[in-house]
């Protein structure tokens, strides 16, 4: 079967860096996705990974490890407005997107 | 209208009525989809289209069905609502391609009674 796995919940301190780690099990892989959700809203694009390695854009990063099934999503500096669930998702070998339930992050001051 | 667009926002509907969720997008993609998003769980996919003329199953297609006349356009029909179709539904539309990023609409909430 096709699964992804990511924590459901972290909490964070503003201003401090935070790591949210993705593991998937899928039939086939044609690259990585990280959404951000706010409550209440539509899922939004942050990044996107098919080789191996470190994506940087800005205060986001997402790092990728295809022999291990494995991807994680790097926030720094982390503000207020960052509060909100990161979807991971895979595409699959259909091109269709597998999705995991979301991890929910919670800044404090 | 700017990107994609859902109609209504929200809705309660008796159980067994018949629903249509609509959506429209202005971007010229090709491939459409539908989601539903339930708490604790991933968004999971109902039904798709590649492009204008054809559409195929997700993952949880039973109860569900779409049409795509043409580009913009991709309406959900629920032919008969049940109470476990009580969700969030979204309505995505991508460029064809291998970073196939997916824009979402935002949001339809459904209450079936």
């Amino acid at each position: 079967g096709q699964n992804i796995d990511q924590p459901t919940e972290m909490t964070a301190t503003e201003g401090a860096i935070v790591q949210i780690n993705c593991t998937y099990q899928t039939s086939g892989f044609n690259g990585l996705f990280w959404y951000q959700q706010h409550a209440g809203e539509a899922p939004t694009f942050l990044s996107y990974n098919v080789l191996d390695g470190l994506e940087e854009k800005g205060r986001f990063s997402s790092f990728l490890s295809r022999s291990k099934g494995y991807s994680y999503l790097l926030l720094k500096e982390l503000q207020m407005k960052d509060s909100a669930s990161y979807l991971c998702a895979v595409q699959d070998s259909n091109y269709q997107l597998i999705w995991g339930a979301g991890t929910k992050l919670i800044i404090k001051p | 209208i700017a990107g994609i667009t859902q109609a209504p926002t929200s809705q309660i509907l008796a159980a067994g009525r018949r629903m249509t969720l609509r959506c429209t997008q202005d971007m010229r993609h090709n491939a459409m989809y539908w989601y539903r998003q339930d708490l604790g769980l991933g968004l999971r996919l109902i039904h798709y289209s590649n492009t204008a003329g054809t559409t195929g199953k997700g993952e949880v297609p039973d109860g569900y069905s779409v049409s795509r006349a043409n580009t913009d356009d991709f309406p959900l029909t629920l032919a008969s609502a049940v109470p476990s179709q009580t969700s969030v539904y979204f309505c995505a539309s991508s460029d064809s391609g291998d970073n196939n990023e997916q824009f979402f609409g935002p949001g339809t909430r459904l209450t079936v009674l």
